[in-house]
């Protein structure tokens, strides 16, 4: 049972180049998460995903696309990439039941040139 | 949406200290946690909890709803409590949290 993972973990591109972040989770949870962290702040929500099939923007969607290829599988895509998206991403995933707890990925650590 | 305040901004104890970390809602929240952010980066999950009193070990959290402020606990603080809390709530329903600014703790050995 790994949890939710992430790929890759660190990232370096140029401005103008795209690319897309990858989670999974195997915790059978129907809601995933992309979240931002910028240097010496919280965590920002970027989209959602409250069930397979489904995406809505969140605080901070500018930029992002994201699929939900299969209740696992949650992309984040970044199709122009610009410094201000320098940043660690988070994904979450969230079961239904008594507790909702958010569970997190260990981040990719992404630079932009 | 909802604004999250916590306070202090930062802290340093001397190993053994107690502590208590506290988060502000601008508005009701009917889902809300508290995470510990490790010095590699990884969160992790310490409560869950929209109202009420849980206790962990030395860590305990109490969330007064109907005032909108949550607690956070640390008793006899260690090394390895070091890092950023984080508290999150959300008040709508598919579990969207927004983010308090964290609380840096430092424990010195």
């Amino acid at each position: 049972n790994a949890g939710v993972t992430q790929t890759p973990k660190f990232q370096v591109l140029k401005t103008g180049q795209s690319m897309t972040l990858q989670c999974a989770q195997d915790m059978n949870h129907n809601s995933m998460y992309w979240y931002r962290q910028d240097p010496g702040m919280g965590l920002r929500l970027i989209y959602y995903s409250a069930s397979e099939g489904t995406t809505d923007k969140g605080e901070v969607p500018n930029g992002y696309n994201v699929s939900r290829l299969n209740k696992r599988e949650f992309s984040l895509r970044l199709e122009s990439a610009a410094p201000s998206q320098t940043s660690v991403y988070f994904c979450a995933s969230r079961g239904t039941g008594t507790t909702d707890t958010q569970y997190f990925g260990p981040g990719t650590r992404l630079t932009v040139l | 949406g909802i604004q999250v305040e916590q306070s202090p901004p930062d802290l340093i104890l001397q190993e053994g200290a107690n502590s208590t970390l506290r988060c502000n809602f601008s508005d009701s929240v009917n889902n809300l946690q508290w995470f510990h952010q490790n010095p590699w980066g990884q969160l992790i999950n310490l409560f869950y909890i929209p109202s009420g009193t849980k206790q962990n070990g030395r860590l305990s959290a109490t969330t007064v709803a109907t005032e909108r402020y949550s607690l956070l606990y640390i008793s006899s603080s260690q090394t390895t409590d070091s890092g950023v809390y984080f508290c999150a709530g959300g008040g709508t329903s598919y579990g969207k949290l927004t983010f308090g600014q964290g609380t840096i703790l430092t424990v010195h050995p």
